[in-house]
């Protein structure tokens, strides 16, 4: 359903490793699955997305998996940098609606 | 290339005014338009969407109301803010199944 008012969990990683970051989704029939990456005081833009047809998609440094057992995602992000540091929210689709994962706020450490 | 418009970008209310944002999108048409709200620190929560002009589907119950007078513009208003209505408000479009947010506008109810 709808996303929930939790607080954001907190992923922090060393600069030049990779993080992976997780989301849990609610519907099975979601067919397409977008993450996006929310920088402080901006909208969400959009990162990469994957179509329930497929298991893995790579983009430039990211790569998200799904797993539709288990109605999960996550984004692998490579060689993690400084302006990787932002809050990240996977959003499932169906029909006209996207639903929001309550987001990870991802630290990068010097 | 499409682009969507918010405005203003910050607005600090007193309880009790009233609230008008809105949201314009060029170059598409007849985009699906969505309204969220996010709390500080948290997920972004669906308030309504809008499949056409006049079209205008809610999602959770509120003193905010929405309407869609013309196909690329979208509005969101209240008689009468509330406290708990600060927050930060983005507007966003989709055709297919890709979802774009504008900048968003942060509202703060005093």
């Amino acid at each position: 359903g709808e996303s929930v008012g939790l607080h954001l969990p907190t992923l922090s990683v060393q600069e030049g490793d990779n993080s992976i970051i997780n989301c849990a989704y609610s519907n099975s029939a979601s067919d397409y699955f977008i993450w996006y990456k929310q920088e402080s005081g901006k909208g969400p833009q959009f990162i990469i997305d994957i179509r329930s047809n497929m298991d893995k998609r790579q983009g430039q440094r990211v790569t998200v998996l799904l797993n539709k057992t288990v109605k999960h995602l996550s984004l692998q992000i490579a060689a993690t940098q400084p302006g990787d540091s932002a809050v990240y929210f996977c959003a499932e689709n169906f029909g006209q609606n996207f639903v929001f994962g309550p987001g990870t706020r991802l630290s990068v450490l010097p | 290339s499409q682009t969507i418009h918010q405005w203003p970008a910050t607005l600090v209310q007193p309880v009790g005014s009233p609230l008008s944002l809105e949201c314009t999108v060029e170059g598409t048409s007849n985009p699906n338009l969505y309204w969220y709200r996010q709390a500080a620190g948290r997920g972004l929560q669906l308030l309504f969407y809008s499949v056409g002009i006049g079209q205008i589907s809610s999602e959770v119950p509120q003193n905010l109301s929405a309407s869609r007078p013309q196909d690329r513009q979208f509005i969101l208003s209240s008689k009468k803010l509330l406290l708990s209505d600060s927050g930060f408000y983005l507007c966003a479009w989709s055709v297919g199944d890709e979802q774009f947010f504008g900048p968003g506008t942060r509202l703060t109810v005093l």
